[in-house]
């Protein structure tokens, strides 16, 4: 069965990095676009950023443009968040999700979260 | 980018009774290749998102047919026919159709009265 397992957050002060990681199996990772999705405490989803099966043209959420890179090693099944210059509005649970592949309708499997608390 | 207004944001129901949630985006969801897609989301109390519609009426497997989506260009509901204590949680809609970015709406928080 799919599952995504996200890991790497944290405690960390303002202004440092941090990165992310979300192990994928029961799929054919190399064949789908994957998503960053976070949620701060209490509030809604927010989308952070997104790339293709192969390390080209990604989008990022304006917000996190140029701070955040987000990345894949194919051959680990794994998917990364590079998050640099870490704010205190960056607080958050971070979700990896699964991206479209053919006609498939992306966001249908999501991991548990990985919280990443900014804050000095 | 589209802004996704959802109503109401809190929606208290009686067991066994309907509930609608109403998502209206601020363009049209109409995909140049024909398709509509606004997706919606259940996240129960401490647990990550779940998908339950996608393409505006389309039920992910292994979701109760209580849950019903519908609409089309930029108005749309998602409807529980008979809640159950398990429907309890916040609900989203997504849209995938003008993107980046991916944008969700504010969520509705549902509970039992």
């Amino acid at each position: 069965q799919v599952q995504l397992v996200e890991s790497g957050g944290g405690v960390v002060q303002p202004g440092t990095s941090l990165r992310l990681s979300c192990a994928a199996s029961g799929f054919t990772f190399s064949s789908y676009g994957m998503h960053w999705i976070r949620q701060a405490p209490g509030k809604g989803l927010e989308w952070v950023a997104f790339m293709w099966n192969a390390e080209s043209n990604n989008h990022y959420a304006e917000s996190v443009k140029g701070r955040f890179t987000i990345s894949r090693d194919n051959s680990k099944n794994t998917l990364f968040l590079q998050m640099n210059s870490l704010r205190a509005e960056d607080t958050a649970v971070y979700y990896c999700a699964r991206g479209s592949s053919g006609g498939s309708v992306p966001f249908d499997y999501w991991g548990q979260g990985t919280l990443v608390t900014v804050s000095s | 980018d589209v802004v996704m207004t959802q109503s109401p944001l809190s929606l208290p129901v009686t067991l066994g009774q309907a509930a609608s949630i109403s998502c209206r985006s601020s363009q049209s969801l109409v995909h140049s290749d024909g398709n509509t897609y606004l997706n919606w989301f259940q996240q129960r109390p401490g647990q990550s998102p779940r998908r339950l519609i996608y393409k505006v009426s389309n039920r992910d497997s292994g979701v109760p047919d209580r849950f019903s989506g519908s609409g089309s260009g930029t108005d749309f509901t998602l409807k529980i026919s008979r809640v159950e204590a398990e429907d309890v949680g916040v609900y989203y809609c997504m849209q995938g159709t003008h993107w980046p970015p991916w944008t969700f709406g504010q969520g509705t928080k549902v509970e039992i009265k």
